[in-house]
């Protein structure tokens, strides 16, 4: 069975300071999908990135950035330079292929102005 | 990408009544949409797989009778919420996959909010 695990219940960062999500999962598959999405207050799911098992390139996109390791399964999620508008809770997920997503439990993070 | 849409966006309802959440996508076909349901500040989970043109699969715990997965065509499935009761209060959030993207990626309704009084 698939499991995701965020350890961090909850950060609090200073808008500017960088902060990283730690996201660890556990798979037999050989291939699977790997998601992060984020959470406003408002509730919807925004998807921020999709990483397929077989590529273990990382990623950046503007402030974001994402360090996937296979041999710690580990997917990491990055934020520099946090503003405000960060604020939300963000979930790591998993997927083996065309089965079910696993979400884990989500980080929380709040930007501090 | 691919848009997946869901209606209504919020309701509130008596005790005892039903209500039903519509989930479309919108630019593709799906055979597969995927019920999730989440409570405050906990994450989101697997309610039931809703296959077009056959009987959902429910997650062990979830009651079927209870909550009703009908996917009538190959952009709707609808989840009816049957004698709501407070303890049904949620947000509920329907998923699918574009078939065509082979990626695997999830593409999320805007979900419910349900509020039962």
């Amino acid at each position: 069975a698939q499991k995701v695990t965020q350890a961090q219940t909850e950060i609090s960062v200073v808008e500017k300071e960088d902060v990283t999500l730690d996201c660890v999962y556990e798979t037999r598959d050989t291939t699977y999908y790997l998601f992060w999405y984020k959470q406003p207050p408002s509730g919807e799911l925004v998807f921020l990135i999709r990483r397929n098992s077989f590529d273990e390139q990382n990623e950046i996109s503007g402030r974001y950035s994402w360090n996937f390791q296979k041999s710690t399964s580990s997917f990491n999620f990055t934020i520099t330079a946090s503003q405000v508008v960060d604020s939300a809770v963000y979930f790591c997920a998993f997927s083996g292929g065309y089965q079910k997503v696993t979400f884990g439990t989500g980080t929380k993070l709040q930007v501090i102005p | 990408g691919a848009v997946v849409s869901q209606h209504p966006s919020w309701v509130i309802c008596k005790s005892g009544t039903s209500v039903k959440i519509e989930c479309r996508s919108l630019d593709f076909q799906a055979t597969t949409m995927f019920w999730y349901r989440q409570f405050p500040k906990q994450s989101l989970m697997l309610m039931a797989t809703s296959n077009e043109g056959s009987k959902a699969t429910y997650e062990q715990g979830v009651e079927k009778d209870k909550f009703l997965i009908n996917h009538a065509s190959l952009t709707l499935s609808t989840l009816t919420v049957t004698s709501a009761h407070p303890e049904d209060s949620s947000f509920y959030i329907c998923s699918a996959r574009e078939p065509r993207a082979n990626t695997g990626e999830l593409f999320f309704g805007e979900g419910s909010r349900l509020t039962v009084l």
